[in-house]
């Protein structure tokens, strides 16, 4: 089972930030979280990941609270293309970094 | 563009028919992984192998199978196919020789309608 847990859906309006929730209050010290995405039926996408500290990159930042249970994925400035189910993940860092347990993820609509 | 290329894209079969799915991973990648999912199920891992060895096993049915080869391309077989795995199969690929903690790339899919 997954060991996170997300709201089923979010909107938010174009060229607004996003910030999408995820719970892992039983989150180990050596696991990361991670997120990923998928577009209608396409391939998941890699985002982002970090393990405690506050991560960034060109699509978004992760903001991990200090205590490690929860984490926020932030799009800057969201457009129309990001509307797509969204997986907070969280696994062993290390190898293997493909066995991902996905839960439902947050359904977020990007809306003009 | 992942790097990750799988076919067919789209596949019609009857039931009790056995089909095999192809993927490709990324250049220098080692390690393949499958993945379903189904409306009902949502994505669901079912096996991986690192560089030709089964490296862990998810939800997958005895009825399926994979295999890595020597180029490291997969294949996933289905055998004795059931209306219910009318699904998306998702390969996804990772780990570039010497390197931790990278993220896995998915392929585009295989549709799999079985009717």
């Amino acid at each position: 089972d997954a060991k996170t847990t997300q709201p089923p859906s979010m909107d938010c309006a174009e060229g607004r930030a996003a910030n999408l929730p995820c719970n892992h209050s039983t989150i180990s010290g050596n696991e990361y979280v991670y997120w990923y995405r998928q577009i209608h039926s396409q391939g998941p996408q890699y985002i982002i990941h970090g393990l405690k500290n506050n991560e960034t990159n060109e699509m978004a930042s992760l903001i991990i609270t200090e205590d490690r249970k929860s984490s926020t994925l932030i799009l800057p400035h969201a457009t129309l293309r990001d509307t797509a189910v969204y997986y907070c993940i969280v696994r062993p860092g290390g190898g293997s970094q493909g066995n991902l347990i996905f839960g439902k993820g947050t359904k977020l609509s990007v809306k003009p | 563009d992942s790097g990750v290329t799988q076919t067919p894209k789209h596949l019609i079969t009857a039931t009790g028919q056995r089909v095999t799915l192809r993927c490709s991973p990324r250049s220098g990648d080692l390690s393949v992984y499958w993945y379903q999912q189904s409306l009902d199920q949502g994505l669901q891992f079912l096996i991986q192998y690192y560089n030709g060895e089964e490296r862990a096993k998810g939800n997958i049915l005895e009825r399926f199978s994979a295999q890595q080869f020597p180029d490291l391309h997969s294949e996933l077989n289905l055998s004795s196919l059931e209306l219910g795995d009318s699904a998306l199969y998702f390969c996804a690929s990772s780990t570039p020789q010497g390197s931790l903690n990278t993220e896995a790339f998915f392929g585009q899919g295989t549709r799999l309608t079985v009717v």
